[in-house]
């Protein structure tokens, strides 16, 4: 069975730089046909796509975060990675890593982890 | 402000049907696929439908999704307490390149 798990600090000081990272497990990152996203939760509101990476390193980001965002996979360690920089407090939010076919639906899911911007 | 719109709540007796509907426009749900999701408390959201009208396995038949023009609908026949959640419908937007959610609804079992 299929987890992902994402991993990285809790708290994140205004205008540093939000690292996250989702492991993988029981199946492959390199799996052809799926993509590897990021989707986030601010406490009490919907859900907002944050950017999706294929195992080759190709990417694409929401317009509203691009100028922010970098997304990067290491298939080695099957893991991919969240960057998002210059973070306000509008960016806190549950971060959760998602795998989803290109239609896009989202089939599995991390548990999701929540980020705190604050100083 | 969401460009998938769905109604806040919804809600209904054990043993009735809702239906949730989520309203967009051609550069989205008239021109792609739409999956639902289903958010219990506290937890990660679940795949329900995807690809407008299909369920993964291990989701109950009485989950159902169609869509039709710019809009979508899932029905959930059979309520249980259990169902009580936040529900989403997702699609992707050529417009906007991106993917976009609905802004959710609240599924209460009266």
């Amino acid at each position: 069975q299929l987890q992902l798990q994402e991993s990285g600090p809790g708290l994140v000081k205004p205008s540093e730089t939000l690292s996250l990272t989702c492991t993988v497990s029981g199946g492959s990152i390199s799996i052809s046909g799926y993509y590897w996203g990021w989707i986030r939760q601010p406490p009490g509101k919907g859900l907002e796509w944050i950017g999706s990476i294929y195992y080759s390193g190709s990417t694409y980001y929401h317009p509203s975060l691009k100028s922010r965002v970098t997304i990067s996979v290491d298939t080695s360690k099957n893991q991919f990675s969240l960057k998002l920089t210059s973070v306000t407090a509008a960016d806190t939010a549950l971060y959760y890593c998602a795998r989803h076919h290109h239609n896009p639906n989202y089939d599995y899911w991390g548990q999701g982890t929540l980020v705190t911007v604050s100083s | 402000q969401s460009v998938l719109t769905q109604p806040p709540s919804v809600s209904a007796a054990p043993g009735q049907m809702v239906t949730i509907s989520c309203s967009g426009s051609t550069s989205n749900i008239g021109n792609n696929y739409v999956s639902w999701y289903q958010q219990l408390p506290g937890t990660a959201p679940k795949l329900l439908i995807y690809e407008n009208n299909n369920r993964p396995s291990g989701i109950p038949d009485r989950f159902s999704g169609s869509k039709s023009g710019t809009s979508a609908t899932l029905g959930i026949t059979g309520l249980q307490t259990g169902d009580e959640a936040d529900y989403y419908c997702g699609t992707w937007d050529s417009g906007l390149s991106a993917h976009v959610f609905g802004s959710g609804t609240k599924v209460t079992v009266l």
